[in-house]
């Protein structure tokens, strides 16, 4: 199986911050990979997909980036509704391994 | 509007059968593929496995040996069974949509999650 490591595990920010998450994988899986919100008490949501494509009615905000083995998600501007957790997810193989997550808390 | 909901009882006895059905509506079931996903609570997200209508299917390794996921597409719902239950398997399951099917594995659509609770 392939494993998806996330760093860091937890992010401390203020509205208006650039923040940074990265995501790394056990092996080489292209740009098959996908980033998703999950607030308390939601569902995740899809942010990415392939690596960099904007899911529909996703904030511009949002980008990611990389291929191989390692990617990032960029929230450009903090905004209040984007505290939360993030996750990764290899969509390469089955079982589609998925990172044990990034919160981004109110600094 | 695709919208897709879990539903089935939130308390099972350990050793027994967890069993949740996933309607979905405002697309046809046979036009994606379909999983279940689980978070225990406060953890991360576990893979369960899919289905597509035609009755294929494919399951995490890990839950192998317990798992069925059936579909029944004339009232496009679709379900799952976990069998030998034990306080591990205490989660939120959702169900969720594949994007992109067969090429890529991401879930655009997701139920709200039922919580599932193992205990006797």
């Amino acid at each position: 199986d392939i494993q998806m490591t996330q760093s860091p595990s937890s992010v401390s920010a203020s509205v208006g911050d650039r923040v940074t998450i990265t995501c790394r994988a056990s092996q080489d899986i292209r740009s098959w990979l996908a980033w998703y919100q999950q607030k308390p008490g939601k569902a995740p949501k899809l942010l990415i997909f392939a690596a960099s494509s904007l899911h529909s009615g996703v904030p511009s905000r949002f980008s990611g980036s990389g291929s191989g083995t390692e990617f990032t998600l960029t929230i450009s501007s903090l905004q209040p509704e984007d505290f939360a957790t993030y996750y990764c997810q290899q969509a390469n193989t089955f079982p589609p391994g998925i990172g044990g997550g990034t919160m981004v808390e109110i600094k | 509007q695709v919208q897709l909901q879990e539903s089935g009882p939130g308390l099972v006895k350990p050793s027994e059968t967890l069993s949740l059905t996933c309607t979905v509506s405002g697309v046809s079931i046979t036009s994606y593929y379909w999983s279940w996903i689980r978070q225990p609570p406060g953890k991360g997200l576990d893979w369960i496995g899919y289905i597509y209508y035609s009755g294929i299917t494919n399951y995490n390794p890990s839950l192998k040996s317990r798992v069925t996921i059936s579909v029944d597409t004339s009232k496009n719902q679709f379900s799952l069974k976990l069998s030998s239950v034990t306080a591990a398997d205490t989660a939120v399951y959702y169900c969720a949509r594949h994007k992109r099917p067969p090429i890529a594995v991401e879930f655009d659509y997701w139920g709200q999650g039922t919580l599932v609770s193992v205990s006797s």
